[in-house]
């Protein structure tokens, strides 16, 4: 079946540092991943994104790196910040017409200052 | 903020009865998806609108149903229900605009208690 999978339930880091969030997908059918960021209390909101045909996406301080090889993506965060601690998701879709996101269980960032 | 808004934003149900969630999207946007998620756990798809019809359903019964109005706000009912779904029910708006990728805006989200 799909599944999309996180590596790390938690992460915590050190204001400033670098924040790495790994995720695995199973359905080589995907061409579509999301990142998302959920606060306590909120939706689940945009970070960035990333087609199939791209192995690198650059947004503002996060860059997405897909494998499609080994059908895994990550989510830099780059100087983290305490804004910056929520649980974090990666969808995939479905692929071709079906615009059905599969997420993983999230990975909680904890930014210590 | 994504534009997309939900309401009620909290809501205490009983075991058996009926309820009705609603979902207004993002200006511009022409498709509406619903999401359940239990606590720490990530969304899971229950079903999409398009045009005012299903576009695509996850694994939930029948008894999860919805709506989509020419407007493209959206309902999401749910009958006879059950103490498992207790969740954060999620709404997300987008534009379709053929085939390739759509990206989802989500809403904040109504939060259901079922006693």
């Amino acid at each position: 079946g799909e599944s999309v999978g996180l590596h790390l339930p938690t992460l915590s880091v050190q204001e400033g540092d670098n924040s790495i969030i790994n995720c695995a997908y199973s359905n080589s059918a995907s061409d579509y991943f999301i990142w998302y960021k959920q606060e306590s209390g909120k939706g689940p909101q945009f970070i960035i994104d990333i087609r199939s045909n791209m192995d690198k996406r650059q947004g503002q301080r996060v860059t997405v790196l897909l494998n499609k090889t080994v059908k895994h993506l990550s989510l830099q965060i780059a100087a983290t910040q305490p804004g910056d601690s929520a649980v974090y998701f990666c969808a995939a879709n479905s692929g071709g017409s079906n615009y059905k996101l599969t997420f993983g269980k999230g990975t909680l960032l904890t930014v210590n200052p | 903020e994504t534009g997309v808004t939900q309401s009620p934003t909290h809501l205490i149900k009983t075991r058996g009865q009926q309820v009705t969630l609603r979902c207004s999207s993002q200006s511009g946007h022409n498709t509406v998806s619903w999401y359940q998620q239990a606590l720490g756990q990530g969304p899971q798809f229950i079903f999409q609108y398009y045009r005012e019809e299903e576009n695509g359903r996850g694994n939930f019964p029948p008894r999860f149903s919805g709506l989509q109005f020419p407007n493209y706000s959206s309902e999401l009912n749910v009958n006879a229900l059950e103490l498992d779904d207790s969740a954060l029910y999620l709404c997300a708006s987008s534009l379709k605009r053929g085939a390739g990728e759509e990206t989802q805006y989500f809403g904040p989200g109504t939060r259901l208690l079922v006693l």
